[in-house]
């Protein structure tokens, strides 16, 4: 069964710094990962998707990198600004894409104005 | 551009009620399920379908029936509500790739 664990559960930064989000997991088999945002009171936004095949993503700055073989996701914000603040969900796909995803409990992030 | 649309937003209930939590998506795709989200416990599956006529447990399935009668719609039914079920619903949609959720239902059981 499919495990994944989100370090650290709360960060707070100011403005501009560069920070990185962890994600692991314990099913090297995984299908694929995925980041996502959520609000408070919101829904889910998806971020990033990484295939198996795939070690990175990039969407404008955040970059999302897989390590299967340490059951490892990173999720690295570039110059952080205020409306970066959010839970950041990682959440894992292992059974061939078609069953639900696994998730991470999240990092709950603060950017300090 | 409507996604994934979940009703009602919100909703209050006796114990023991029962209810039906409506899914639809206009994305045509095969997979679906639900989740529910608790504090402190993050987000857990409920049940899933890969497609019209096919449903599966997930991770919390006792106290939920699904079925899948259309590729567009995937409800979500309590049959005797218990305080237990208090939470925040979410239904998703996907091609296997990305998954689109929809907004979420809040659900009270008094």
């Amino acid at each position: 069964k499919q495990e994944v664990t989100q370090i650290p559960a709360a960060l707070s930064v100011p403005e501009g710094e560069n920070l990185v989000l962890n994600c692991s997991f314990t099913d090297s088999a995984i299908y694929n990962l995925q980041w996502f945002r959520q609000d408070p009171g919101k829904g889910l936004t998806s971020l990033l998707l990484i295939q198996s095949s795939q070690r990175e993503q990039t969407s404008g700055r955040l970059n999302a990198s897989l390590d299967k073989s340490s059951g490892r996701s990173t999720l690295y914000i570039a110059a952080s600004q205020p409306g970066d603040s959010a839970t950041y969900l990682c959440a894992g796909h292992s059974g061939g894409g078609a069953d639900g995803l696994t998730f991470g409990k999240g990092t709950h992030l603060i950017i300090q104005p | 551009n409507a996604g994934v649309t979940q009703t009602p937003k919100f909703q209050v209930l006796k114990t023991g009620q029962s209810m039906t939590l409506q899914c639809a998506q206009d994305m045509n795709h095969e997979y679906m399920s639900w989740y529910r989200q608790d504090p402190g416990m993050g987000l857990r599956l409920i049940h899933y379908s890969v497609g019209a006529g096919i449903t599966d447990q997930g991770e919390v399935p006792n106290g939920y029936n699904v079925s899948r009668s259309t590729t567009e719609d995937f409800p979500l039914r309590l049959l005797s509500a218990a305080p237990s079920q208090t939470s925040v619903y979410f239904c998703a949609s996907s091609d296997s790739n990305i998954q689109y959720f929809g907004a979420g239902t809040r659900l009270s059981v008094l």
